[in-house]
């Protein structure tokens, strides 16, 4: 595998369901990122972990709850979700996070239908 | 608040028909602005990073510029594999370290 992983591609789950949103990053970077984007609407940052802290959450409701158990792997634990956090789900990485401009790398994305 | 603008929505081309998107922002000190695409079902794939007024970048059929005000990705003769949504994101001296703002795209369609 090569790049930034999601799994799984596709979820539907009930508003009453527990899911999780799976992401790895076989680049080495320090950095982890969850992005919301929602049809019509920009990419919204979500959660920014550096070097498995958790650096930025942006107003992000807790029925999202992110995990960074290391610098490879990033989880999105999701709980009595609503209807309208039906969108795709992105995971980026970058390579150090500590502070300066850099690039960030997109996974594909999980789809999330939320019923 | 930073923000970011970019035109047209979408944009239809004949294919070898060279077209140009806009990208305009407003932020408080810009530290860098972004070029991404991104094909339907996937994530957005990293095209060009520009940081200084004047600087351009080239990429094939694609050459990006910028100005204090906006930024320009120029399509040079496109082909259909070019369509796609072309995003624009910038990152700002006044805002977070690690947020990019996005524009909401301009999407592509090349037709042969």
């Amino acid at each position: 595998e090569t790049g930034v992983t999601q799994t799984p591609r596709h979820l539907v789950m009930g508003m009453t369901n527990k899911k999780s949103l799976k992401c790895e990053q076989h680049l080495g970077h320090n950095a982890m990122y969850w992005y919301k984007q929602s049809a019509k609407k920009p990419l919204e940052l979500m959660f920014v972990y550096s070097l498995e802290e958790r650096v930025e959450n942006n107003s992000v409701p807790s029925r999202f709850s992110p995990e960074c158990p290391n610098s490879s792997h990033l989880f999105l634990h999701l709980h009595t979700l609503q209807p309208e956090d039906s969108a795709l789900y992105l995971c980026a990485s970058s390579q150090d996070g500590a502070g300066y401009l850099e690039t960030q790398y997109f996974g594909p994305g999980t789809r999330l239908l939320v019923l | 608040e930073d923000q970011v603008t970019q035109s047209p929505e979408a944009l239809r081309l004949q294919e070898g028909e060279s077209s140009s998107l806009n990208c305009s922002y407003t932020v408080s000190g810009l530290r860098g602005l972004f070029w991404y695409r991104q094909d339907p079902g996937k994530g957005p794939e990293f095209l060009f990073t520009l940081y200084s007024a004047g600087e351009e970048k080239e990429k094939e059929r694609l050459k990006a510029t910028l100005t204090k005000k906006e930024s320009f990705l120029h399509i040079t003769a496109p082909k259909p594999e070019d369509s796609a949504t072309y995003l624009c994101a910038v990152h700002s001296r006044g805002g977070s370290n690690y947020k990019l703002t996005f524009g909401k795209g301009t999407l592509l369609t090349v037709n042969p």
